[in-house]
C-alpha cells in the first residue's frame, strides 16, 4: 500500500479562499514532499519539509509536519484558479503516492 | 532545483510494437529512478525502481517482460512497453531521486502520454 495519503480527495473552494488538505504516512522518514500535478501534466515539486521541522512557508503556501500523528498539512492561502489542481504528498523512504487531493478553486 | 527530461513526450503506435521511452536526469546524477503509469483522473501507480547498473525492482503486478527497463548511466534510464496494446495507454512518468540539503528529494519528469491504437 502506498505511504502517502491525501485527504479529502476532493476540494472545492472559491477563490480568495484557503486550502487545507492532509497527508499521512505510516513509517519514519527523513522528509516529506508536497507536490503539484495539473491536468495531463508531470508533477511540480512545491516544498519539502524536513522531520526536524514543524512548519515551512513558501510564498502562498504553508506546511505542518506532526511526525507524532505521522501527518503533514498543506494549506494555499488566497487561492487563485490557477490553483486549481491534484496535490500529493510523498515521503524520502517511499515513493509511492496516494490518491491525491483534487482541488478546484472557482473563480 | 534538478531537472529531469522525458523522451517522447507523446507517442502514438500500432498495437503490436514495441515503444522506448526515456528519462534524464539533466544536471544530476540519479542512481534511482521510478517509473510512474497514471490512467486518466487516478493517481501515479509506481511501476518500478531503476537502479543504474542493477536490474530494475518491479512493483507487484507488473510484468516485468511487458515493461523492460534499463538503467544503462547515472543520467539515463529507459522503459520499454514491448507488444503495446490498447490497454497499455496511460501517462508515463519518470522520476529521479537527489541527495539535497534537507535529505533525499524527488524530481520528476514532465511525463509521457502514449496511445496505442
Amino acid at each position: 500500500s502506498q505511504q502517502g495519503e491525501e485527504d479529502p480527495q476532493a476540494l472545492s473552494i472559491q477563490e480568495g479562499e484557503n486550502a487545507t488538505m492532509n497527508c499521512s504516512y505510516k513509517t519514519s522518514i527523513n522528509n516529506l514532499q508536497w507536490y503539484r500535478q495539473n491536468s495531463g501534466r508531470g508533477l511540480v515539486h512545491l516544498i519539502l519539509i524536513r522531520s526536524n521541522e514543524r512548519e515551512k512557508h513558501s510564498g502562498r503556501l504553508r506546511v505542518t509536519l506532526d511526525t507524532s500523528k505521522k501527518s503533514s498539512s498543506l494549506l494555499i492561502t488566497a487561492s487563485r484558479a490557477a490553483d486549481t489542481a491534484s496535490y500529493f504528498c510523498a515521503t524520502d523512504n517511499d515513493m509511492r503516492f496516494g490518491a491525491g487531493t483534487r482541488l478546484t478553486v472557482k473563480p | 532545483g534538478a531537472v529531469v527530461s522525458q523522451h517522447p513526450s507523446w507517442v502514438i503506435c500500432k498495437s503490436g510494437t514495441s515503444v522506448k521511452i526515456e528519462c534524464r536526469s539533466l544536471d544530476f546524477q540519479a542512481t534511482t529512478m521510478f517509473w510512474y503509469r497514471q490512467f486518466p483522473k487516478q493517481s501515479l501507480m509506481l511501476m518500478a525502481t531503476s537502479n543504474e547498473g542493477s536490474k530494475a525492482t518491479y512493483e507487484q503486478g507488473v510484468e516485468k517482460d511487458k515493461f523492460l527497463i534499463n538503467h544503462a548511466s547515472l543520467t539515463l534510464s529507459t522503459l520499454t512497453v514491448t507488444s503495446a496494446h490498447p490497454e497499455d495507454s496511460s501517462f508515463y512518468i519518470c522520476s529521479a531521486t537527489h541527495p539535497g540539503l534537507a535529505g533525499v528529494e524527488q524530481f520528476f519528469g514532465p511525463g509521457t502520454r502514449l496511445t496505442v491504437l
